[in-house]
C-alpha cells in the first residue's frame, strides 16, 4: 500500500516567492498534520485536519502560512512571501479515526535563498 | 510549556549490543506514547507505541518502558544492527489535548562495527 505521498521532494526558491506543498494522506485515514523540523526547533505540528476541517492551526507561524484540505485525498501548505527562516523539512503525516499513531511522509526540503 | 525531551543527544554502541534510549516527559496529562525512528532524508517511521495503563510493551527486537511515577519513558533495541542507526524520537499526546504529538529532541544512535 502507497504511503503518505508528498510533493515536491525538494524545493529552492528565492526569498518573496510562493511556495505550495501537497501532501496525499494514506487512504482511508481522515486526519491529516503538517509539521516542520528543523535543527534548531526539531519537529512542530503547524496545523492538523480532521474530516477535512483544519482544528488546530496554532503551530502556524505567520498569516504568511496558510493551509487547505479541499478533500479527503489531498491537502496543501501554503507559504506566501517566502523567507529565508522558512527553510526546513516540511512533513505531512495521517492518521485513522480516533487512533492515535501517525504515519508520516517523506518530506519536502525547502531552501528559501 | 510542558515539553518531552531526551537525555543523550548521541548513542554509540557497538554492533550487537543492546541499546537503550531515554525520554522525559513533564505533561502528566499524557497518555499515549510514539517512538520514532528517522533515517537520514527520510520521514519519521513508527516503531512502537504504549498507552500510560501499560508500563511495558514489546515488539520485533525493541520494548518501551513506561514509568510514569518519574515521567520516564525508554525505548530498548535488542542486538543492535547497522540499519539502526538512526535518530530516535519520543512522541507524547494525551487525549483530552490536541491531536497533533509533541516530539522531543531526538537520540542519534550510531553502531559502530
Amino acid at each position: 500500500d502507497a504511503g503518505v505521498i508528498q510533493s515536491p521532494r525538494h524545493e529552492v526558491t528565492e526569498m518573496g516567492q510562493e511556495v505550495t506543498l501537497r501532501c496525499k494522506p494514506i487512504s482511508g485515514h481522515n486526519s491529516l498534520f503538517w509539521y516542520r523540523q528543523t535543527m534548531m526547533r526539531g519537529l512542530e505540528l503547524l496545523i492538523y485536519f480532521n474530516n477535512n476541517v483544519p482544528i488546530d492551526d496554532s503551530g502556524m507561524p505567520e498569516d504568511r502560512f496558510s493551509a487547505k484540505m479541499p478533500n479527503a485525498s489531498f491537502s496543501t501548505l501554503k507559504i506566501q512571501p517566502s523567507e529565508p527562516r522558512d527553510s526546513a523539512v516540511y512533513f505531512c503525516a495521517s492518521s485513522r479515526g480516533r487512533a492515535r499513531t501517525q504515519y508520516f511522509g517523506p518530506g519536502t526540503r525547502l531552501l528559501v535563498l | 510549556g510542558e515539553s518531552v525531551g531526551l537525555h543523550l543527544p548521541t548513542l554509540s554502541v557497538q554492533e550487537g549490543d543492546n541499546s537503550i534510549i531515554n525520554c522525559a516527559y513533564s505533561n502528566s496529562a499524557s497518555d499515549y506514547f510514539i517512538w520514532y525512528k528517522q533515517e537520514s532524508g527520510k520521514g519519521p517511521q513508527f516503531i512502537i507505541d504504549i498507552r500510560s495503563n501499560m508500563d511495558k510493551r514489546q515488539g520485533q527486537r525493541v520494548t518501551v518502558l513506561l514509568n510514569k511515577t518519574v515521567k520516564h519513558l525508554s525505548l530498548q533495541i535488542a542486538a543492535t544492527q547497522p540499519g539502526d542507526s538512526a535518530v530516535y524520537f519520543c512522541a507524547e499526546n494525551n487525549e483530552g489535548g490536541a491531536d497533533g504529538l509533541t516530539f522531543g529532541k531526538g537520540t542519534h544512535l550510531i553502531i559502530q562495527p
